[in-house]
């Protein structure tokens, strides 16, 4: 199976604070790679897809970016409703896997 | 819209037998393959089954394999998750997911306690 070694863990920002998540997968996943946001209580929402592409109706400040194994996602001015839990995932092999998630706080 | 609303969770004893099951709704259900995805307390995301859509490749992840089962209906547009042998570390919300690539969906979970 496909690991994904996401990091920080949790991290505590600022509002309009520039935030960004890593996400790193054992083997080459060409831009195989969704990210999603869980709020608590909730079901994940895909934000970004093929590594970068933001899914509809996303806000813009949410960007994803990277190829093969290094992949990083941003916020770029942190919002009060950011506050939740993201996951990286790669679709490149069966089975699909997920990072252990980013818990984003406000500071 | 795509929905896939789950059922069946609730609260059983070690060593007993649940069915979950998902409906699906808002699009060609037999083109996609299908998910279960469970969240312990607390934890984080992770993959259990995998039924492909006319049912020839099937994954399970080693924590169920030869417990739990995945099926699907194509006619009833839903899938299936028969879970034996339960234990206290199946513990979590399951969620049915769409094919976990560009077009991921996920259904709302619903949460499965094993509890004596």
């Amino acid at each position: 199976d496909i690991q994904m070694t996401q990091s920080p863990p949790s991290l505590s920002a600022s509002v309009g604070d520039r935030v960004t998540i890593t996400c790193q997968a054992s083997q080459d996943i060409i831009t195989y790679l969704n990210w999603y946001q869980q709020k608590i209580g909730k079901a994940p929402k895909l934000l970004i897809f093929g590594a970068s592409s933001l899914e509809t109706g996303v806000p813009s400040r949410f960007s994803g970016s990277g190829s093969g194994t290094d992949f990083t996602f941003t916020i770029s001015s942190l919002q009060p409703e950011d506050i939740a839990t993201y996951y990286c995932q790669q679709y490149h092999g069966l089975p699909a896997t997920f990072g252990g998630g980013t818990k984003v706080e406000i500071k | 819209e795509v929905q896939l609303v789950e059922s069946g969770g609730g609260l059983v004893q070690p060593g007993g037998s649940l069915r979950l099951s998902c409906a699906a709704s808002g699009f060609t259900f037999s083109l996609y393959g299908m998910n279960w995805v469970r969240q312990a307390p607390g934890k984080g995301l992770d993959l259990i089954s995998y039924i492909s859509t006319t049912s020839t490749t099937i994954y399970y992840a080693d924590s169920v394999k030869g417990r739990f089962t995945i099926s699907r209906d194509n006619v009833q547009n839903s899938v299936y998750l028969q879970m034996n042998s339960l234990r206290v570390e199946d513990t979590a919300v399951y969620f049915c997911a769409r094919d976990l690539d560009y077009e991921a969906s996920w259904g709302q979970g619903t949460l499965v306690t094993v509890s004596s």
